[in-house]
């Protein structure tokens, strides 16, 4: 069974610059979520989705981050304007039955 | 903060001896988990122990639960150099509550 998939893996951007992550859940898996993980610390829940509706989004500063998942399979998160403290690693999950499945993450750098 | 804690920070043994590390939450959960990290790497999913299990085995890992102290311990036994990771737990209270501990590092000397 193929996992969670997720592009780019590493990504360097100046402040004030426009990313964008992709995430490929597993098959069948229809609850996706996207956290922040900072160096040093847990990650941290960004954004729930439940097939392609917002379950919880309370903790995605929607001032500059935003995400969708069009069709309930494939989703998107965007920054934009990037700022310095922006630097983590995101990681895409899928669920299925309570496991949590993580993809490798994407490991931003902005300068 | 409903962040578990996780102790210790930082763990360093030899191969072949046991590795503890703890874990402690705040809120009744419907289970907890566990994940390794390795260094530049996803969370991968290790074990899942119910609110109603007391101890979970699977391969080199015993994982035990105890609710009235809302703690939960992950034995590793016969280290590895491989076992060299971060350790997380995360506590899963139904509905969106989900959080990870703060993680515990492991490293395993060849």
């Amino acid at each position: 069974e193929a996992g969670v998939a997720q592009s780019p893996r590493y990504k360097i951007i100046e402040k004030r610059q426009s990313v964008a992550f992709w995430c490929n859940p597993i098959s069948g898996h229809a609850t996706l979520y996207w956290y922040q993980q900072i160096l040093g610390q847990g990650p941290k829940l960004l954004i729930q989705f439940q097939n392609n509706g917002v379950v919880d989004d309370s903790q995605l500063p929607k001032d500059r981050f935003s995400a969708e998942r069009l069709k309930g399979v494939d989703s998107t998160l965007k920054i934009q304007p990037a700022k310095l403290e922006d630097s983590a690693v995101y990681l895409c999950a899928s669920s299925y039955l309570g496991g949590k499945f993580f993809g490798p993450g994407t490991r931003l750098t902005v300068l | 903060s409903q962040q578990g804690e996780e102790d210790p920070q930082a763990l360093s043994i030899q191969e072949g001896e046991n590795a503890t590390m703890n874990c402690s939450y705040k809120t009744s959960i419907n289970n907890l988990q566990w994940y390794r990290q390795n260094s530049g790497r996803g969370l991968v999913h290790l074990i899942l122990i119910r609110s109603n299990e007391r101890e979970k085995h699977s391969g080199r890992l015993r994982v035990t639960l105890d609710t009235s102290k809302k703690s939960s311990s992950l034995l590793i036994t016969a280290s590895r150099a491989a076992d060299t990771a971060s350790y997380f737990c995360a506590t899963d209270a139904g509905g969106n509550q989900f959080y990870f501990g703060t993680g515990t590092s492991l490293t395993v000397i060849p």
